[in-house]
């Protein structure tokens, strides 16, 4: 069975661009969230997608935004980088049936530098 | 969101048990405790979770205090393997949203 895949696995790119970055979570499983991971911040929540609809969202501006699509494929986008923007960004799936509480499966990250 | 506090750091010799202790005061009545490890240069990994009786699985066991204000993650058997930063979360029933706090850095001494 196939892990979570994130793509690219390092970016460069330099401030006021934007950047799009894709998650495929394993398959079968339909919720897909996105994390941040910096030295100074540590891992921080991002995003919730179930069933193509944000479900939960973590406390980063609107520059950040992401999207689900049918397959449950997901991607995150950031606009108008800043410096501080650089880091590992970290997608998560899981089974996420009904209220039970399911384990989360990490892919390897992105690690987007902005220069 | 509930907050989890963990010691920054602990070292351990191999084949060796440890004992992760996590406190969560705050902790409310539909929490699930999870744990999760990150390997130097990889994602969070997935241990291990309870809401309140003991649980036990090929990686771990969960032991938590009859109140919940506390739990422990204890490794059975350290091994090289098994050095990480090991997070202590709580997750609202239902919810899919880890709220990372700094974690306990394990060191394995062989």
């Amino acid at each position: 069975k196939a892990g979570v895949t994130q793509t690219p696995r390092y970016l460069i790119k330099t401030r006021g661009q934007q950047v799009t970055l894709s998650c495929s979570p394993i398959s079968g499983h339909r919720s897909v969230s996105w994390y941040q991971q910096t030295p100074g911040q540590g891992l921080q929540f991002l995003f919730e997608y179930f069933s193509e609809t944000q479900r939960n969202k973590g406390n980063f501006p609107g520059r950040f935004s992401g999207r689900q699509f049918s397959n449950s494929r997901s991607e995150m986008n950031v606009s108008t980088l800043e410096l501080g923007d650089s880091a590992l960004y970290l997608c998560a799936s899981s089974l996420r049936q009904g209220s039970m509480n399911t384990e989360a499966f990490f892919g390897q990250g992105t690690r987007l530098t902005v220069v | 969101d509930a907050k989890t506090t963990q010691p920054n750091s602990m070292e351990s010799n191999e084949e060796e048990p440890v004992h992760l202790p996590c406190n969560h005061s705050t902790i409310s009545g539909t929490d699930y405790i999870h744990w999760y490890r990150q390997l130097p240069s990889q994602g969070p990994e997935y241990v291990i979770h309870g809401l309140t009786s003991n649980v036990n699985n090929r990686m771990a066991s969960l032991a938590i205090a009859e109140d919940r204000k506390s739990s422990t993650l204890i490794l059975h058997r350290a091994t090289l393997r098994d050095a990480a930063v090991y997070y202590c979360i709580l997750i609202i029933q239902g919810a899919q949203k880890l709220v990372f706090g700094q974690g306990t850095r394990l060191t394995i001494n062989p």
